[in-house]
């Protein structure tokens, strides 16, 4: 596998019940992002982690809970959402170390909260 | 605060036509700037970036950007357009550390 990995590319899912999404990166990359793609929304920076640790919550409720066990894994762990949380969520990577480089796109899950 | 503006949000373009996509940003720096192309139901591809040096910047599948300092603009622009190259289209910039703001992203389509 090469770039950037997300499972599931589509979930749904009451609001009752616990997921988890995964994105793995296999770029040697040391920054990992998620991402909320609504219809109509220009694309919102989630969460950052730089070299595992979370550096930015972008104002996000607590429904959404991001773990990054190593630089290579990302989750989102989900719980009690709402309808209006159905979006496309994009995990990205990228190289930080004193150069702003531009990061890598996974090709995102499609959730739809019933 | 820094923000992107992509004013069309939908194009349409003939096949073979030339193809300009409008992108504007605020900051007072020179921020580092990108387009993104996003085809349904995929994760989003680099086409090209600009850091400085030469304002002109070329990419991939064809396409090229010129920065405006003075017009705060990063338009994106290629001769020809391809069937192929429907899409959502974003410009982003990064002017902190490794935070990217989005524009609104434009939606191209080609017509035959």
């Amino acid at each position: 596998e090469t770039g950037v990995t997300q499972t599931p590319r589509h979930l749904v899912m009451g609001m009752t019940n616990k997921k988890s999404l995964k994105c793995e990166q296999h770029l040697g990359h040391n920054a990992m992002y998620w991402y909320k793609q609504s219809a109509k929304k220009p694309l919102e920076l989630m969460f950052v982690y730089n070299f595992k640790e979370q550096t930015e919550n972008n104002s996000v409720p607590s429904r959404f809970s991001p773990e990054c066990p190593n630089s290579s894994h990302l989750f989102l762990h989900l719980h009690t959402l709402q309808p209006e949380d159905s979006a496309l969520y994009l995990c990205a990577s990228s190289q930080v170390g004193g150069f702003r480089d531009e990061q890598y796109f996974g090709p995102g899950t499609r959730l739809t909260v019933t | 605060a820094q923000s992107v503006t992509q004013p069309d949000i939908h194009i349409t373009v003939s096949e073979g036509a030339s193809l300009e996509l409008r992108c504007n940003y605020s900051y007072g720096a020179t921020p580092y700037l990108f387009w993104y192309v996003q085809s349904p139901g995929q994760g989003l591809q680099l086409l090209l970036k600009y850091f400085s040096g030469d304002t002109l910047v070329q990419g991939i599948k064809g396409f090229e950007a010129e920065f405006k300092r003075s017009q705060s603009s990063f338009n994106l622009r290629k001769p020809s357009v391809h069937w192929s190259d429907a899409a959502e289209y974003l410009c982003t910039s990064n002017n902190a550390g490794n935070m990217l703001t989005f524009g609104g992203g434009t939606r191209l389509m080609v017509k035959p």
